[in-house]
């Protein structure tokens, strides 16, 4: 079975430019979540999806939005790019319920470099 | 609120030495808690996880973890480190609201 596959594997972008990143989660797999992980501040919690609907969100700013597709394929977009943004970008694939969303399954992970 | 401490940030040992990382957790439900590992550039790998079926765990290479209510405690060892064992180890914690909570992580060095 294949694993949780994200791309790009890397990026760089100039502030104020926006960007897409894209998960596709483990076949069968419902529930996707995004994580930012920094030096400094570890791994943080951006948002959880599951069929389409976004069940919670981290203390992110509105320029962190995302979306999950019918086939639970998840992108992530982040607008007006700043250098604090720059950030190793995980996805992790559950097989959730609806009640519960347990053990994920993490992608190698989008880099983000902001310049 | 639920939150996950990992005591040290960085751990060394030496080559078949015990390895034992700490993990304490808050949490006012019934959690599950988990063990993750990240080699470099890369994304995290379930080590164990804990769900209420018995408190001692065992998980992939050799490690286990065991659940002690009374001291919100969900300790990670390993009898015998390994070079392999080289990365960063996150231990979580999940009581519900489709969000997992990780700890700061811990890295770990072993030594020839």
């Amino acid at each position: 079975k294949a694993g949780v596959t994200q791309t790009p594997r890397y990026l760089i972008k100039t502030r104020g430019q926006q960007v897409t990143l894209s998960c596709s989660p483990i076949s069968g797999h419902r529930s996707v979540s995004w994580y930012q992980q920094t030096p400094g501040q570890g791994l943080q919690f951006l948002f959880e999806y599951f069929s389409e609907t976004q069940r919670n969100k981290g203390n992110f700013p509105g320029r962190f939005s995302g979306r999950q597709f019918s086939n639970s394929r998840s992108e992530m977009n982040v607008s007006t790019l700043e250098l604090g943004d720059s950030a190793l970008y995980l996805c992790a694939s559950s097989p959730s319920t609806r009640s519960d969303n347990t053990e994920a399954f993490f992608g190698q992970g989008t880099r983000l470099t902001v310049v | 609120a639920q939150s996950v401490t990992q005591l040290g940030s960085h751990v060394s040992v030496s080559e078949g030495a015990l390895v034992l990382l700490r993990c304490n957790y808050s949490s006012s439900v019934p959690p599950y808690l988990f063990w993750y590992v990240q080699y470099p550039n890369q994304g995290l790998q379930l080590l164990l996880k804990y769900t209420s079926a018995a408190t001692l765990v065992k998980g992939i290479n050799g490690f286990e973890a065991e659940f002690k209510k009374s001291e919100t405690s969900f300790h990670l060892t390993k009898p015998s480190a390994h070079m392999s064992d080289a990365a960063e180890y996150f231990c979580a914690v999940y009581t519900g609201g489709f969000k997992t909570i990780f700890g700061a992580g811990t890295r770990l060095f072993v030594k020839a």
